[in-house]
């Protein structure tokens, strides 16, 4: 099956600085890469993924890159806000299989 | 829409007891799966299925049993529920291919076995 590990599993950083994720994965075949964001005893919901066929992707404050000859993909969160603080999840897909690995998830606190 | 529609919200199991967690999609999704999510923990792949009539086990299958006989409805069955079965469970609906498209999730299922 996929490997995937997420790092940091917690970080704090404070209200206005950058916070980033990084995810690897073990499947060189692995196309797809989403991000999810679980609040405080919610779901997890997707807030950004990208593609093999691109290196990086934005929406307002949030970003992902991705290297696919390194295999690691991270989320970026600029200008953080209180609201931000979440768990955040990574995805990796085992090929052909249906169905995917998420990581660990890392706790990110965002202090005002 | 709807979603994805998980029922109970909260749920006490004794020891020994037996239980059904519902999921329902409106969605019209192939894709199903049930996820469990301990404390401070990442997400373990229970069971998934890629149509009706399809099931096949994930990471943590032993303990439980699911059922797929409509394109909608995905139930978790916990048979002689034990307190490792503890947990949050989640049930998600993809379009597609995991590996290709989002994941949906419902609000969970905050289960305690006491």
């Amino acid at each position: 099956g996929e490997n995937v590990e997420q790092h940091p599993s917690t970080l704090s950083v404070q209200e206005g600085d950058s916070a980033v994720i990084k995810c690897t994965y073990s499947d060189s075949a692995s196309n797809y890469f989403p991000w999810y964001k679980q609040e405080l005893g919610k779901r997890p919901q997707l807030i950004i993924d990208i593609r093999s066929n691109v290196g990086e992707k934005k929406d307002q404050r949030i970003a992902v890159t991705l290297n696919k000859t390194a295999k690691h993909f991270s989320l970026h969160i600029t200008e953080t806000q209180p609201e931000d603080s979440a768990v955040y999840f990574c995805a990796v897909p085992n090929t052909n299989a249906g169905k995917s690995t998420f990581g660990d998830g890392t706790t990110l606190t965002v202090k005002p | 829409n709807a979603g994805v529609t998980q029922t109970p919200k909260f749920r006490i199991l004794k020891i020994g007891q037996s239980m059904t967690l519902q999921c329902t999609q409106d969605m019209n999704h192939n894709y199903m799966y049930w996820y469990r999510q301990d404390p401070g923990m990442g997400l373990k792949l229970i069971y998934y299925s890629v149509g009706a009539g399809i099931t096949d086990k994930g990471e943590v299958p032993n303990g439980y049993n699911v059922s797929r006989s409509t394109t909608e409805d995905f139930p978790l069955r916990l048979e002689l529920a034990a307190p490792s079965q503890t947990s949050v469970y989640f049930c998600a609906s993809s379009y597609s291919r995991q590996e290709n498209t989002e994941a949906f999730f419902g609000q969970g299922t905050r289960l305690t076995v006491v």
